[in-house]
């Protein structure tokens, strides 16, 4: 069975840094392209970085410079380092990963982002 | 960017009624649309992917169609658990893009 789980999540001071991680399981992280999507509160759903098999790597202008993406593929986990922190940062953020055709999304992980 | 408009943005209807919400991309995307569902407090349910390929486990009376830049989603029939906030989103692109979302509610 596919299955994403998000952790790190947490409450963070302006100008901080946290990093994201996405364990999967079912599918290997490698062999797929996997993504960090976010959600303000209240809001729409918002991408924020893409990671593809072959190891390109593309970024949301918002968060393009401040924010990481990578995996481990040992560990079968992406993640998302996240530095510079800023008050419009606070969302949940999801990943998801694409398999096939079709794509598969995790729970979700909240960041708050305040003094 | 590719820029996704999703109408209408409030809908509201009741139980056994056909609704359609229609999305629309800024330049042709072929078929790399998904249609999600979310309720509140919740993460986002992949209900349709490649525009019209239904989801496992996902009721029938859910359906999308279109192709390039024009698509819908169709709820057969309305039902209780049906009343959320759906989403489409195009993944042919590496910067993916939603829609704004269209709020389904009780009439």
């Amino acid at each position: 069975e596919v299955q994403l789980v998000e952790s790190g999540g947490g409450l963070i001071q302006p100008g901080g840094s946290l990093r994201l991680s996405c364990a999967a399981s079912g599918f290997t992280v490698n062999g797929n392209y996997m993504s960090w999507v976010r959600q303000a509160p209240g809001k729409g759903l918002e991408w924020v970085s893409i990671i593809y098999s072959g190891g390109s790597t593309y970024y949301a202008d918002s968060v393009k410079g401040r924010f990481t993406i990578s995996r481990d593929n040992s560990e079968n986990t992406l993640y998302l380092q996240m530095n510079n922190l800023r008050v419009e940062d606070t969302a949940i953020y999801y990943c998801a990963s694409g398999l096939g055709n079709s794509l598969s999304w995790g729970q979700g992980t909240l960041v708050t982002v305040s003094s | 960017d590719i820029q996704m408009t999703q109408s209408p943005s409030t809908l509201s209807a009741s139980v056994g009624d056909r609704v359609t919400i229609t999305c629309r991309a800024s330049q042709s995307i072929s078929n790399w649309l998904a249609w999600y569902q979310q309720k509140p407090g919740k993460a986002p349910k992949l209900l349709i992917f490649k525009a019209s390929s239904l989801e496992s486990g996902v009721s029938s009376r859910f359906s999308g169609s279109g192709s390039g830049t024009e698509f819908t989603l169709t709820i057969s029939s309305l039902q209780p658990d049906d009343f959320a906030t759906y989403y489409c989103q195009q993944y042919n692109t590496y910067s993916w893009s939603f829609g704004q979302g269209t709020k389904v509610d009780i009439k």
